[in-house]
């Protein structure tokens, strides 16, 4: 069990600008979500996908935000024009819908805007 | 709004002693509940769930408590240890198994002094 990853670790980038994030999930997983955690509050769902059905938004997630998950395996979120207010902690987790196992995180994306 | 609330931002309890840590919910859909630790710099680790059919769940050290009419979940953790010192985050979902999407609380550090 590799677990989930998610790439970078941490991410630096100037207000304006396009950042792209990726998560790689347990393999036989077939749901896969993105969770946001700002300081001092507990993670805030956006999107999931069962295999590569993008099936439910958040109103979190404005139009600057676009999750894709192509082929069923990987999956990306981009976060377009970035804004102060965008800086937090991204998780991805992935989870088997027919086990009734819990989800399981990676250790997330951490980014900052300057 | 809060819909599931952990009022204690933090909890300090002595090794050996009983560390409990409450959580309260005001969506009466949410039909299944979980418990996750989370360490710095790492991603929420699953640590129990219960079902809203059962009252009680136990897995070694750790006991959840379901009390439906308060709307009231409680993690016990006996007996603690240095090592359960983490942020514990609620978590609760429409739905069974932990494959839809979590509302989590803000979380309750705990310190286990040695």
């Amino acid at each position: 069990d590799t677990g989930v990853s998610q790439n970078p670790r941490h991410k630096i980038t100037k207000r304006g600008q396009n950042v792209t994030f990726r998560c790689d999930p347990i393999s036989e997983h077939n749901r896969l979500y993105w969770y946001r955690q700002t300081l001092g509050q507990g993670p805030e769902f956006l999107t999931y996908f069962q295999n590569e059905a993008q099936l439910e938004k958040s109103r979190l997630l404005s139009d600057r935000f676009s999750a894709e998950r192509p082929k069923g395996s990987f999956s990306t979120l981009e976060i377009q024009r970035t804004e102060q207010g965008d800086s937090a902690m991204y998780l991805c987790a992935s989870s088997l819908v027919t086990s009734n196992q819990p989800q399981h995180f990676g250790d997330g994306t951490r980014l900052s805007i300057l | 709004d809060q819909q599931v609330k952990q009022n204690s931002p933090s909890l300090s309890v002595q090794e050996g002693r009983i560390s409990i840590l409450n959580c309260d919910y005001t969506n009466s859909m949410f039909d299944y509940f979980l418990w996750y630790k989370k360490y710095p710099a790492e991603g929420p680790t699953f640590l129990i769930s219960i079902s809203s059919i059962k009252d009680k769940n136990e897995d070694g050290r750790f006991t959840v408590f379901l009390n439906k009419s308060a709307k009231h979940l409680s993690l016990h953790i006996v007996p603690s240890q240095p090592g359960d010192s983490a942020v514990y985050f609620c978590a609760a979902s429409v739905g069974q198994g932990g494959s839809e999407k979590l509302v989590f609380g803000k979380g309750t550090k705990l310190t286990v002094n040695p």
